[in-house]
Formats: C-alpha cells, structure tokens, sequence
C-alpha cells in the first residue's frame, strides 16, 4: 500500500464548476502538506502550502486538510480553461512523498 | 524562494552513448538537492538525493549515477544509455531545514 494514495481521475468538468481533489495517506507523521500543479511538459510547481489541520485559502484555490481522518483536498472555485493540468498533492515529515497526480481538464 | 535551472530541456540520444544532465539552485545555500523521473502519466520516482557536497544517497539501482561537485549543483550521468531510460527527469531542491519542495522545468530525454 502507498503512503499516499490520489484520486487517479482524469477529470473534465465544464468552465465555472467547482473542482474536488483529493489524497488520502497513511503516515500520521506528515505535518506539511503541498498541492503542486503541472502542465504538459513542465516541471511541478507549488501551488500551496499548509501546515497541519485546517483550511488556506488563495485566491479561487482551497487547501483543507483533515489529519484525524488522514484526508487532504484541494478546491478550485470558477475553474478556467487555464486550471487545466495535472495537480500533484505531497506531504512531509522531513523527506517529501507524492500522490501519483489527478489530470484535470476544463472545457470551454 | 528558490529557484532551479536545469538544462538541457530536450534531448535524443542513442542507445549506449553518454549522459550528462545539469541543475543549479539560486536562493539558498546548502539546499537538499534531488533527481526525479517522472514515465508519461505516471507519478515520481526518485532517483538520488543529496544533503551536502559529494554526500548522494540512491533510491533505486538503476543505470544512472549522481554527482554534487558544488553546494548548488546537481549532476545526472549515465555511462551508457539504455531505451528503458528515456523519460521526463527533474531536478529539485528544498533549504535544508525546510519542508517544500521545488522543482526545475525538466529535461526530456529519448533514447533512441
């Protein structure tokens, strides 16, 4: 079983729904959670941070974090055709884990 | 934050020829540097990592070698290249205290 396991998705939705994503992991130790997007061909990039429980909010984007029930998600309010990418959560207790990514994709 | 240049981005190389990918991080010092490689679709495989100058730790046997020759340089080789090593590599780097990540814009390498 993997440390951190990801909706596999992909996922289409049409331009302005809300979007759900979300990683499940098994290490009660991982304290930072990250959500990372990635465009075709490109390299990750950080698209937010969190530190334990809770919610942080940037923008249209939504980071929650449940620890009790090991469960991390990520909300794209508005979404545009630009969101559309893979979005890549990962964790950390010192050394980082990563989900495997959940492609999503925004329709005009 | 940090930033990672990694280079070259694309490259077709044949079966048996050499390697050499590069990564330097800007923003911090002593920084965890790490190469990944990332199949189509598929998520990361760490290859190596390193905490310090000439310390690499490797994840994986495999047909590649790491090399730290400066506190913010980062180097991929192989001897001789096989098909199963094409793939997406990717450089990253974190401040040795810290707890994200950060990821250059990747090297596509085809083994021909």
């Amino acid at each position: 079983q993997k440390e951190v396991e990801q909706d596999p998705g992909p996922l289409s939705v049409p331009e302005g729904a809300i979007v759900s994503l979300n990683c499940t992991y098994s290490n009660s130790a991982f304290q930072y959670f990250m959500w990372y997007r990635q465009y075709s061909r490109k390299g990750p990039e950080l698209l937010m941070y969190t530190y334990s429980s809770g919610n942080k909010e940037d923008g249209r984007f939504t980071a929650q974090v449940d620890k009790s029930s090991k469960y991390i998600s990520l909300f794209i309010r508005d979404s545009q055709p630009s969101d559309s990418a893979t979005y890549l959560c990962a964790m950390s207790e010192g050394k980082s884990t990563f989900g495997d990514g959940t492609t999503l994709t925004v329709k005009p | 934050s940090q930033t990672i240049h990694q280079w070259p981005a694309t490259l077709v190389q044949p079966v048996g020829s050499p390697l050499s990918l590069e990564c330097t991080v800007e923003g911090t010092s002593n920084p965890n540097l790490y190469w990944y490689r990332q199949a189509a679709g598929r998520g990361l495989q760490l290859l190596f990592y390193s905490v310090g100058i000439g310390q690499i730790s490797s994840e994986v046997p495999q047909n590649l070698s790491a090399s730290r020759p400066q506190d913010r340089q980062f180097i991929l080789s192989s001897k001789k290249l096989l098909l199963s090593d094409s793939g997406f590599y990717l450089c990253a780097g974190e401040r040795a205290s810290g707890n994200t990540i950060y990821f250059g814009e990747g090297s596509w390498l085809t083994v021909v």
